[in-house]
């Protein structure tokens, strides 16, 4: 059974570079979108940025000047660093395996994520 | 436009239907993807695609699109349905992803 164990620092100061971890166990890197998305307190899910397992990555346009998304295959572990952070930066921060599924022919295109990491609820405080 | 609008809050009485809907533009070239999350806890993907659900989801969950508007359908709501649903699909613009603000399900 494929999981996802996230680690990395929950409390932060103003400025400094937020580094989180997501360590894939019981499975592959191959064929999937690896998210990050965050959630600050009481509000909604917000896409962070993904990397596929070729190495291309995408990310949010808002946060894309802080924000830096690599794998490690040798340890099967995705990675997330943002930098300079701020109180608006406090939020669980989800780790997250994407797919997508295309079939042309039958109209067929959609995207999901089905496996999810526990969250880290990184806070941000002076 | 690059959003997916949801209701902020619905209610059902106990054992009733409700629908629960997503509208946005990009619903007119991508299926929607359905997630509920209660309190302190992850999300977990309720239903993908053309009405799949994964192994374990009730059957009372389906999943219908028509234009640019998706649905979540519970039919005969039960106290444990009361969660946060979000929808998601990518932008058709930008192919980033993008999510629903995510609709507040409260169980009469």
């Amino acid at each position: 059974q494929v999981q996802l164990q996230q680690g990395g620092a929950g409390l932060l100061k103003p400025s400094e570079t937020l580094s989180l971890t997501c360590a894939v166990s019981g499975g592959s890197f191959s064929d999937y979108y690896w998210t990050w998305i965050r959630q600050p307190p009481g509000k909604g899910l917000e896409w962070i940025g993904e990397i596929h397992h070729s190495g291309s990555t995408n990310y949010n346009p808002s946060l894309k000047s802080r924000v830096t998304i690599s794998v490690d295959t040798s340890k099967n572990q995705l990675s997330l660093k943002l930098s300079s952070v701020t109180a608006a930066d406090t939020a669980v921060y989800f780790c997250a395996r994407g797919l997508r599924f295309l079939e042309r022919l039958l109209g067929l295109d959609y995207w999901y994520f089905d496996l999810w990491g526990r969250g880290t609820l990184v806070t941000v405080s002076a | 436009s690059s959003e997916l609008t949801q209701d902020p809050a619905v209610s059902v009485a106990l054992g009733q239907t409700v629908r629960i809907t997503c509208q946005g533009d990009s619903l007119r070239n991508y299926y929607a993807s359905w997630y509920q999350q209660k309190p302190g806890q992850t999300p977990v993907l309720f239903i993908f695609g053309q009405n799949n659900r994964p192994s374990g989801i009730p059957a009372r969950f389906s999943g219908s699109d028509s234009g640019n508007t998706a649905s979540l359908t519970i039919t005969g709501a039960q106290a444990e349905d009361e969660a946060d649903y979000y929808c998601y699909c990518r932008d058709s613009s930008s192919d980033l992803p993008l999510f629903g603000g995510g609709t507040k399900l409260t169980v009469l």
